[in-house]
């Protein structure tokens, strides 16, 4: 299994709230993802990460923030958690080559 | 634009093969994925194409039409443990990045 943990694992917070994520890797792999999953939709990509400091926006970006101070961990932020947001949130890795992609166990965030 | 199109269920018996297909069109296309999603927990990577042709790994196989924008996940020998969504991911874009598919959930019976 690829050395992916995401923090927490389940989390129910209220409307307005601001909520972090936390993706930490053990494999230095440079490419580090933010997706969500909702039923009647594909996995989309919030934000990514291809490098300390380097990130750039996804398909569904609005109302998410993320932060990369080092190679190992990707942050993704919801400023003002809204009922919208509630989802499973999944980080995924990969190396420069982006061949493979794995996927960490996912957070479930619940939005009241 | 970008869209991917595979079915929604299907439907096969413990011990047969079953065939999943997906259709894409995607600019800047460099590769394509599949991944296994039992419910409730991650995607795990299955294979991935670049090149056009059959790639064969164990009971899964995969196929890839780039000109035609098509791909198949071939699973013999079906066994209850197969029963998943199976998610359809081609890489592309101006990013390079996968986009997803919405899956096909696959119910695999005695």
């Amino acid at each position: 299994d690829a050395g992916i943990t995401q923090s927490p694992r389940h989390k129910v917070t209220e409307t307005g709230t601001p909520v972090t994520l936390r993706c930490h890797q053990t494999e230095n792999h440079r490419y580090m993802y933010w997706y969500r999953q909702d039923p009647g939709h594909g996995l989309r990509l919030i934000h990514y990460s291809y490098g300390v400091k380097d990130t750039d926006k996804g398909e569904v970006s609005d109302g998410y923030s993320v932060s990369r101070s080092k190679t190992e961990d990707f942050l993704l932020t919801l400023e003002s958690a809204t009922s919208s947001q509630t989802s499973v949130y999944f980080c995924a890795i990969s190396d420069v080559g982006r061949n493979t992609i794995y996927f960490g166990e996912g957070s479930w965030l619940t939005v009241v | 634009g970008q869209n991917i199109d595979q079915p929604t269920e299907m439907t096969a018996t413990e011990g047969a093969i079953v065939q999943i297909n997906c259709t894409y069109q995607t600019s800047g296309f460099n590769g394509l994925f599949w991944y296994q999603q039992h419910a409730g927990e991650a995607p795990t990577f299955l294979s991935y194409n670049v090149l056009d042709g059959l790639e064969e790994k164990g009971r899964f196989s995969s196929f890839l039409s780039r000109s035609k924008g098509y791909s198949y996940l071939l699973l013999k020998e079906l066994q209850m443990k197969d029963s998943a969504s199976y998610l359809c991911a081609p890489k592309g874009g101006s990013q390079g990045n996968l986009i997803f598919g919405k899956g096909t959930k696959l119910s695999v019976k005695p």
